[in-house]
């Protein structure tokens, strides 16, 4: 079955310095990844999702298939980045199987 | 437009009571979706619908039961409550089956204790 890893449950990071939070899979096949976040009382929401290969809010994430990896980046943290993050892999149809999560803290 | 509802926002049961968890979209999406949240543990899929009169047992169905109410409503109920339920469940809605990379709006959750 497949299988998301967040290796980190929790990260502080100072503000201005980059941020990575790291997912990995295990799927032999082409899954589709997502980023998903949740801020201080706010719902879940999608961040962004490999195929986009959009930038959302300074934020990027590249699809390693060699290494099984979609580890979320940002050059430059900010105060407001700080919320619980979800990597998140879809096998194409409509479920999602979600990590174990990432609590990021941005230190001022 | 308010997305995704869900009532109660809390509920506190003893073991053994029932309750039904209510969801509902405005978002004229076909799929909806129950999960559970518990720490350490991430989002876990209970049950999902994919349209309105079809169901799909998730990663952990056990002690649970859904009914797709219609196009919009999508409800969890738990017959005879245990401390292991105890957990904050998502309701979420996505667009069009068969559409790749759906984007799943999430409830703001429930905030369930068994005692």
């Amino acid at each position: 079955a497949q299988r998301v890893t967040q290796p980190e449950k929790l990260l502080s990071v100072f503000k201005g310095a980059p941020v990575e939070l790291k997912c990995n899979y295990s799927y032999s096949g082409s899954p589709e990844l997502f980023w998903y976040v949740q801020y201080s009382r706010q719902r879940l929401q999608l961040l962004l999702r490999h195929i986009s290969r959009e930038s959302i809010k300074g934020f990027t994430a590249d699809l390693n298939k060699g290494e099984t990896s979609f580890h979320l980046k940002k050059p430059f943290a900010q105060e407001e980045d700080s919320a619980m993050y979800y990597c998140a892999l879809s096998l194409g149809n409509e479920k999602l199987t979600f990590g174990t999560g990432t609590r990021l803290t941005i230190i001022p | 437009n308010a997305g995704v509802t869900q009532t109660p926002k809390f509920q506190v049961l003893k073991t053994g009571q029932s309750m039904t968890l209510q969801c509902a979209q405005d978002m004229n999406h076909n799929s909806m979706y129950w999960y559970r949240q518990d720490p350490g543990m991430g989002l876990r899929l209970i049950y999902y619908s994919a349209s309105e009169g079809t169901t799909d047992k998730g990663e952990v169905p056990n002690g649970y039961n859904v009914s797709r109410l219609n196009k919009r409503e999508f409800s969890l109920r738990l017959e005879s409550a245990a401390p292991s339920q105890t957990s904050v469940y998502f309701c979420a809605s996505s667009e069009d089956e068969g559409q790749p990379s759906y984007e799943q709006y999430f409830g703001p959750g429930t905030r369930l204790t068994v005692t």
